[in-house]
C-alpha cells in the first residue's frame, strides 16, 4: 500500500519565525489533508488541497502530485501553532486516507 | 451546522469489559471512518463505513472489534472484553464522497482507558 512520510518529525521555533514541514507519499493520490492536533488533542483540519496552493492566513498548502509531495508553511508562527501536523493522502486505488506519523511542532515565547 | 459528535469523551473500563463508543457524522455525510491514536503515535485507519454497509475493516483487529452505522442513529465501535492494550484515543471522521468530495472532518474523540 501507499507509504507517507512527513518530515522533520521534531521542530521548535521561536515565535515569529517561519517554518515549512513536508509530506511525500509514494503512490498516485486523488485527494490530500492536512491536520493540525492540537495539545488537547483536537484535530482541526487546515487544507484539503489534492494539487495546486491555498492560503489561509499565515498557513498556506502546496501539493504537487505528480512530484508526490505536499509542503504546509507556516509563517510568523505563534505559541498557539504548537501541536501536531499530520498529511493524509487519499491514494488513486484506495478507499481510505492514509495518514503519516507527523510532525511535533514546538513554537517557543 | 454541527460537527461530529463523539461520545462518551473519557471511558473507562475494567479488563474483560465491553466498550461501546459512538459517532454522529456530520449533517449531510453519510460516511464513517474510525481511527485509533496510541499514546504519542500517529491515527491508524480501523474501518471505514457508510450507511448500513462495512465499506472496509482492513484496519480493525479480527477479535473482539466490530463496527456499525445503522440506517437510524449513531455509527457504534464495539470493543469486547476489553483489555489494557485497547487503551488508546478512539476518533471518528465523516465526509461526504460526492462530487469528488472526500474532505475528513474529525470527531473530538473518545479517550478509552482500561484498568
Amino acid at each position: 500500500g501507499i507509504q507517507v512520510e512527513q518530515s522533520p518529525p521534531d521542530l521548535i521555533l521561536q515565535e515569529g519565525a517561519n517554518s515549512t514541514l513536508r509530506c511525500n507519499f509514494s503512490d498516485s493520490v486523488n485527494n490530500l489533508q492536512w491536520f493540525h492536533q492540537n495539545p488537547w488533542g483536537q484535530l482541526i483540519n487546515l487544507f484539503y488541497i489534492p494539487s495546486g496552493t491555498k492560503q489561509n492566513g499565515r498557513l498556506s498548502a502546496t501539493t504537487v502530485a505528480t512530484e508526490r509531495y505536499s509542503l504546509l508553511y507556516i509563517s510568523s508562527s505563534q505559541t498557539t501553532d504548537s501541536g501536531v501536523y499530520f498529511c493524509a493522502a487519499l491514494p488513486n486505488y484506495g478507499q481510505n486516507f492514509v495518514f503519516g506519523p507527523g510532525t511535533r511542532l514546538s513554537v517557543l515565547p | 451546522n454541527a460537527g461530529v459528535m463523539q461520545n462518551p469523551r473519557h471511558l473507562v473500563r475494567r479488563r474483560g469489559q465491553e466498550a461501546r463508543l459512538r459517532c454522529s457524522p456530520m449533517k449531510g455525510h453519510s460516511h464513517v471512518y474510525w481511527y485509533r491514536q496510541l499514546p504519542e503515535e500517529g491515527l491508524k485507519f480501523m474501518v471505514y463505513l457508510q450507511k448500513e454497509n462495512i465499506i472496509d475493516e482492513s484496519g480493525m483487529p479480527k477479535e473482539r472489534f466490530s463496527a456499525e452505522f445503522p440506517k437510524e442513529g449513531p455509527s457504534i465501535l464495539r470493543i469486547q472484553q476489553v483489555v489494557r492494550g485497547d487503551s488508546a484515543a478512539y476518533f471518528c471522521a465523516s465526509s461526504r464522497r460526492d462530487r469528488g468530495t472526500y474532505e475528513q472532518y474529525f470527531g473530538p474523540g473518545t479517550r478509552l482507558t482500561v484498568t
